[in-house]
Order: C-alpha cells, then sequence, then structure tokens
C-alpha cells in the first residue's frame, strides 16, 4: 500500500531564509506526487505536482519540489521565507498505474518568522 | 471560476441524529471527490465520482454514510446515526478526468461535531 511521510510535525524558518518541508512516499512503481497547502480555516490549495520528466517542479507562490527517485523524497523548497508562507503543508502520493486513490501525508506546520 | 463551494460550513449535531452535506464542484469538472480530515491528520480519502457514477469507496465508509451526484454536478454525502467518532472536517474535491494525473482543487470544507 502507498503511504507518505512527513518526518517533521514543524518547521520553523526566520524571514528571508530559504525553507525546506520534507515528504517520502512509498508506493508500488512509479509516483505521481503532489504538494497542497492549508491555510486555518480554508480549503486546501495546490502547490505543484510532478508527473514526469524533471525532476525540479517549480509550481505557486514561488514553491519548488525535487524528486529523488533514489531516495524515494519529493522535498518542498523555497529560496526565501515570507510570513505570509505560515501555514500547513500536505504532500499526497498516487502510484502511476492502478486507480488507487491520492494518499496524504500527516502535514508539516511551516511557521516563518520576522 | 467560483471554485468549490460546500455547505454549511459548520454542523453541530446530537449523536444518533442525521446529517447531510451539500458540494458544488467547479463548473467543468466531472470528478468529485469527498475526503474527512481530522486534528493532526491529512485528508483521508472517502470515495469519488465520475459524472454521476461512484466508482470507488473507501473501508472508511461505513454502511451510514452514502453519497450520491445524482446529475453529475453537486454531491451531497449524508451521515446516518451520527457517533462522536464521526466528528471531522469533511473536504470536498473536484477535477477534470486527467486519469491519474489530475489535479484536485479543493472546498473549504464542513466542520462536523457530533456531541
Amino acid at each position: 500500500a502507498q503511504s507518505v511521510a512527513q518526518p517533521e510535525d514543524q518547521v520553523n524558518v526566520a524571514e528571508g531564509n530559504p525553507l525546506t518541508v520534507k515528504c517520502t512516499y512509498s508506493v508500488s512503481g512509479n509516483p505521481y506526487l503532489f504538494w497542497y497547502v492549508q491555510y486555518p480555516n480554508r480549503g486546501l490549495q495546490f502547490l505543484l505536482k510532478y508527473i514526469t520528466g524533471d525532476n525540479l517542479v517549480k509550481g505557486s507562490y514561488g514553491f519548488e519540489a525535487e524528486f529523488n527517485k533514489s531516495q524515494t523524497s519529493f522535498h518542498l523548497k523555497k529560496p526565501s521565507a515570507l510570513v505570509s508562507d505560515s501555514a500547513l503543508y500536505f504532500c499526497a502520493v498516487r502510484p502511476q498505474s492502478g486507480n488507487t486513490p491520492l494518499v496524504f501525508g500527516k502535514g508539516t506546520r511551516l511557521s516563518v518568522i520576522a | 471560476d467560483t471554485g468549490v463551494s460546500q455547505d454549511p460550513r459548520h454542523k453541530i449535531t446530537k449523536r444518533g441524529q442525521n446529517v447531510t452535506f451539500r458540494c458544488d464542484p467547479i463548473s467543468e469538472h466531472n470528478r468529485l471527490y469527498w475526503y474527512r480530515q481530522t486534528l493532526g491528520q491529512g485528508p483521508e480519502f472517502l470515495t469519488y465520482f465520475q459524472n454521476e457514477a461512484q466508482l470507488e469507496k473507501s473501508r472508511l465508509l461505513s454502511d451510514r454514510f452514502s453519497a450520491e451526484r445524482p446529475k453529475g454536478s453537486f454531491s451531497t454525502l449524508e451521515i446516518q446515526r451520527t457517533e462522536q467518532g464521526d466528528s471531522a472536517m469533511y473536504l470536498c474535491a473536484s477535477s477534470l478526468d486527467l486519469g491519474l494525473t489530475d489535479t484536485q482543487y479543493f472546498g473549504p470544507g464542513t466542520r462536523l461535531t457530533v456531541l
């Protein structure tokens, strides 16, 4: 069965510093990978996804993520954090074959400190 | 683009009562998903529709839960004989059918509290 691990419940970073939110996955075969962000009292917003091709995926709000097949990781990154980036971030995965639903990690709370 | 909407945003009910939630997807989207999210967890898949057909249901979806999408547009999720363990945020998402690569767009959710 597929699974996603987000090893950090909380990440703190100073405004202007680079940020990384970690995600590792387990699927049979090749994955499709997604990042979503959730602000308080709001639904999840799509940030970016990896389908195939270039391992570095660029998404909304200056975020990017790097797919690393050997390490089964898909870490979310941003070169310079903003206070407004403070939110809950979810990584999700589904295998490229079969018809299994999207599986989400437990989420990582990002706090950007001014 | 009005996005995915859900109604109500909050629902408080007593144990044993029935509740129904509504989801209106983005207008051209033919797929509609229901998820449940509890505190400290990511969304967990419940069921999804392709147009009006319910194609998959999770084992999380007990017999007390039923979902419909009668005309392939809006969807309802009903919980009968609610239990305290049903307290959660119920999220709806919609997408265009691109196979397994579809991007799901989420609504704001309905927060259910069962007393």
